[in-house]
Protein backbone atom coordinates (compact mmCIF):
# COMPACT_ATOMS: atom_id res chain seq x y z
CA UNK A 1 0.00 0.00 0.00
CA UNK A 2 1.20 3.17 -1.05
CA UNK A 3 1.86 5.84 1.75
CA UNK A 4 1.20 9.51 2.13
CA UNK A 5 2.69 10.99 -0.71
CA UNK A 6 4.53 14.77 -0.79
CA UNK A 7 5.85 17.11 -3.76
CA UNK A 8 8.34 18.26 -4.02
CA UNK A 9 10.66 17.20 -1.33
CA UNK A 10 12.82 20.18 -1.52
CA UNK A 11 12.35 23.77 -2.42
CA UNK A 12 14.17 26.98 -2.17
CA UNK A 13 12.70 30.38 -2.86
CA UNK A 14 13.39 33.87 -2.10
CA UNK A 15 11.09 36.23 0.59
CA UNK A 16 7.80 37.50 -1.14
CA UNK A 17 7.97 34.42 -3.23
CA UNK A 18 4.78 32.35 -3.28
CA UNK A 19 4.93 28.70 -3.06
CA UNK A 20 2.83 25.29 -3.02
CA UNK A 21 3.23 22.08 -1.54
CA UNK A 22 0.81 18.97 -2.37
CA UNK A 23 -0.16 15.77 -0.51
CA UNK A 24 -1.94 12.94 -1.93
CA UNK A 25 -2.83 10.83 1.47
CA UNK A 26 -3.52 7.38 1.56
CA UNK A 27 -6.15 6.18 -0.15
CA UNK A 28 -9.40 5.63 1.63
CA UNK A 29 -7.71 8.44 4.62
CA UNK A 30 -11.03 11.07 5.20
CA UNK A 31 -8.91 12.85 7.57
CA UNK A 32 -5.82 14.93 6.84
CA UNK A 33 -3.54 17.09 8.22
CA UNK A 34 -0.68 19.80 7.56
CA UNK A 35 2.03 19.96 10.04
CA UNK A 36 5.02 22.71 10.17
CA UNK A 37 8.27 21.30 11.81
CA UNK A 38 11.10 23.67 12.76
CA UNK A 39 14.60 22.73 13.32
CA UNK A 40 14.63 20.80 16.14
CA UNK A 41 10.85 20.95 17.48
CA UNK A 42 8.39 18.95 16.55
CA UNK A 43 5.44 19.10 14.67
CA UNK A 44 2.56 21.59 15.24
CA UNK A 45 -0.47 21.46 13.58
CA UNK A 46 -1.91 24.03 10.67
CA UNK A 47 -5.06 22.79 9.58
CA UNK A 48 -7.07 19.36 9.54
CA UNK A 49 -9.58 18.48 7.18
CA UNK A 50 -12.30 15.87 7.54
CA UNK A 51 -12.95 15.24 3.88
CA UNK A 52 -12.98 18.31 1.97
CA UNK A 53 -13.91 20.49 5.16
CA UNK A 54 -11.40 21.98 7.08
CA UNK A 55 -12.02 21.35 10.64
CA UNK A 56 -9.40 22.95 12.85
CA UNK A 57 -7.45 25.73 10.89
CA UNK A 58 -7.28 27.72 14.07
CA UNK A 59 -3.22 27.58 13.87
CA UNK A 60 -2.92 28.31 10.03
CA UNK A 61 -1.82 31.81 9.66
CA UNK A 62 -3.98 32.98 7.40
CA UNK A 63 -2.65 36.35 6.07
CA UNK A 64 -0.50 34.55 3.78
CA UNK A 65 -0.95 30.62 3.94
CA UNK A 66 -4.15 28.74 2.22
CA UNK A 67 -5.31 25.28 1.88
CA UNK A 68 -7.18 23.44 -0.05
CA UNK A 69 -8.58 19.94 0.05
CA UNK A 70 -11.29 19.57 -3.14
CA UNK A 71 -13.20 16.11 -3.83
CA UNK A 72 -11.98 15.41 -0.33
CA UNK A 73 -8.62 13.63 -1.85
CA UNK A 74 -5.10 15.79 -2.92
CA UNK A 75 -4.20 18.82 -0.61
CA UNK A 76 -2.06 21.98 -1.37
CA UNK A 77 -0.67 24.21 0.80
CA UNK A 78 0.45 27.67 -0.15
CA UNK A 79 2.20 30.72 1.10
CA UNK A 80 2.07 33.78 -0.55
CA UNK A 81 4.35 36.14 0.07
CA UNK A 82 6.61 33.71 1.73
CA UNK A 83 8.87 35.21 4.81
CA UNK A 84 12.09 33.70 6.17
CA UNK A 85 10.62 32.54 9.05
CA UNK A 86 8.70 30.28 7.24
CA UNK A 87 11.87 28.08 6.55
CA UNK A 88 10.63 24.45 8.15
CA UNK A 89 9.52 20.82 6.90
CA UNK A 90 6.12 21.06 6.05
CA UNK A 91 4.67 17.64 6.96
CA UNK A 92 1.85 16.27 5.68
CA UNK A 93 -0.53 13.52 7.30
CA UNK A 94 -4.06 11.56 6.81
CA UNK A 95 -5.78 9.04 8.88
CA UNK A 96 -8.94 7.06 8.84
CA UNK A 97 -11.18 9.03 10.73
CA UNK A 98 -10.06 11.88 13.40
CA UNK A 99 -8.09 10.19 16.48
CA UNK A 100 -6.84 6.92 14.61
CA UNK A 101 -3.28 6.47 13.94
CA UNK A 102 -1.82 9.35 11.76
CA UNK A 103 0.51 8.36 9.06
CA UNK A 104 3.08 10.67 7.78
CA UNK A 105 4.64 11.79 4.39
CA UNK A 106 8.25 12.45 4.20
CA UNK A 107 7.48 15.74 4.41
CA UNK A 108 8.61 19.61 2.19
CA UNK A 109 11.71 21.27 3.17
CA UNK A 110 11.02 24.81 2.59
CA UNK A 111 14.57 27.45 2.51
CA UNK A 112 13.30 31.25 1.80
CA UNK A 113 16.79 33.07 1.48
CA UNK B 1 1.53 24.84 20.88
CA UNK B 2 4.07 21.86 22.45
CA UNK B 3 2.54 19.74 24.64
CA UNK B 4 4.94 17.21 25.66
CA UNK B 5 8.38 17.45 26.90
CA UNK B 6 11.28 14.72 26.34
CA UNK B 7 13.70 13.82 28.82
CA UNK B 8 16.92 13.47 27.99
CA UNK B 9 16.77 15.52 25.09
CA UNK B 10 19.79 13.37 23.75
CA UNK B 11 20.98 10.48 24.16
CA UNK B 12 24.08 8.51 23.40
CA UNK B 13 24.42 4.82 23.57
CA UNK B 14 26.12 1.89 22.81
CA UNK B 15 24.58 -0.95 20.07
CA UNK B 16 22.74 -3.71 22.50
CA UNK B 17 22.14 -1.57 25.88
CA UNK B 18 18.70 -0.11 26.49
CA UNK B 19 17.43 3.40 26.34
CA UNK B 20 15.22 5.03 28.15
CA UNK B 21 13.15 8.58 27.45
CA UNK B 22 10.60 10.03 29.37
CA UNK B 23 7.59 12.59 28.34
CA UNK B 24 5.89 15.02 30.49
CA UNK B 25 2.52 16.28 29.72
CA UNK B 26 0.26 19.25 31.24
CA UNK B 27 -3.48 18.41 30.15
CA UNK B 28 -5.89 15.76 30.27
CA UNK B 29 -5.52 13.23 27.94
CA UNK B 30 -7.11 10.57 25.68
CA UNK B 31 -4.21 8.77 24.80
CA UNK B 32 -0.28 9.40 24.43
CA UNK B 33 1.47 8.28 21.54
CA UNK B 34 5.32 7.64 20.01
CA UNK B 35 6.79 8.46 17.12
CA UNK B 36 10.58 8.32 15.48
CA UNK B 37 11.61 10.44 12.83
CA UNK B 38 14.66 8.94 11.22
CA UNK B 39 17.24 11.63 9.33
CA UNK B 40 15.58 13.42 6.61
CA UNK B 41 11.99 11.27 7.10
CA UNK B 42 8.79 11.78 7.74
CA UNK B 43 7.55 10.70 10.71
CA UNK B 44 6.30 7.28 11.90
CA UNK B 45 3.86 6.23 13.95
CA UNK B 46 5.30 3.31 16.77
CA UNK B 47 2.44 2.64 19.71
CA UNK B 48 -0.32 4.18 20.95
CA UNK B 49 -1.10 3.99 24.99
CA UNK B 50 -4.94 4.70 25.90
CA UNK B 51 -5.28 7.18 29.55
CA UNK B 52 -6.97 3.64 31.26
CA UNK B 53 -3.90 1.70 30.49
CA UNK B 54 -0.36 1.83 32.27
CA UNK B 55 2.07 -0.09 30.21
CA UNK B 56 2.31 -1.55 26.69
CA UNK B 57 4.50 -3.47 24.64
CA UNK B 58 5.26 -4.02 20.96
CA UNK B 59 8.64 -5.72 20.06
CA UNK B 60 11.72 -4.08 21.65
CA UNK B 61 9.09 -1.03 22.63
CA UNK B 62 7.76 -0.34 26.48
CA UNK B 63 5.97 2.42 27.07
CA UNK B 64 4.43 2.99 30.38
CA UNK B 65 1.99 5.89 31.28
CA UNK B 66 1.21 7.77 34.72
CA UNK B 67 -1.36 9.77 34.37
CA UNK B 68 -1.54 10.89 38.30
CA UNK B 69 2.30 12.62 37.35
CA UNK B 70 1.01 13.30 33.49
CA UNK B 71 4.37 11.89 32.50
CA UNK B 72 5.23 8.54 30.29
CA UNK B 73 8.47 6.15 29.50
CA UNK B 74 9.69 4.61 26.14
CA UNK B 75 12.01 1.62 26.54
CA UNK B 76 13.67 0.60 23.50
CA UNK B 77 15.74 -2.78 24.58
CA UNK B 78 18.37 -4.38 23.19
CA UNK B 79 18.57 -1.07 20.61
CA UNK B 80 20.28 -1.63 17.48
CA UNK B 81 22.00 0.93 15.05
CA UNK B 82 19.22 1.16 12.94
CA UNK B 83 16.86 2.88 16.03
CA UNK B 84 19.54 6.27 15.78
CA UNK B 85 16.06 8.54 14.69
CA UNK B 86 14.66 11.29 17.30
CA UNK B 87 11.74 10.13 19.14
CA UNK B 88 8.98 12.18 19.70
CA UNK B 89 5.52 11.61 22.42
CA UNK B 90 2.30 13.41 21.00
CA UNK B 91 -0.90 13.95 22.86
CA UNK B 92 -4.24 13.51 22.06
CA UNK B 93 -5.76 16.04 24.94
CA UNK B 94 -9.45 16.19 25.39
CA UNK B 95 -11.34 18.42 23.81
CA UNK B 96 -9.74 19.48 20.97
CA UNK B 97 -9.23 16.48 18.53
CA UNK B 98 -5.51 17.33 17.62
CA UNK B 99 -2.20 15.65 18.44
CA UNK B 100 0.30 17.97 20.29
CA UNK B 101 4.00 16.80 19.62
CA UNK B 102 7.38 17.42 22.77
CA UNK B 103 10.21 18.46 20.96
CA UNK B 104 11.74 15.07 20.75
CA UNK B 105 14.58 13.26 21.87
CA UNK B 106 17.57 12.16 19.97
CA UNK B 107 18.94 9.15 20.25
CA UNK B 108 22.37 7.93 18.87
CA UNK B 109 23.19 3.98 19.03
CA UNK B 110 26.83 3.34 18.16
CA UNK B 111 27.48 0.39 16.76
Amino acid sequence: EAGVVQSPRYKIIEKKQPVAFWCNPISGHNTLYWYRQNLGQGPELLIRYENEEAVDDSQLPKDRFSAERLKGVDSTLKIQPAELGDSAVYLCASSLNTRETQYFGPGTRLLVL
Amino acid sequence: SQQGEEDPQALSIQEGENATMNCSYKTSINNLQWYRQNSGRGLVHLILIRSNEREKHSGRLRVTLDTSKKSSSLLITASRAADTASYFCATDDYGNNRLAFGKGNQVVVIP
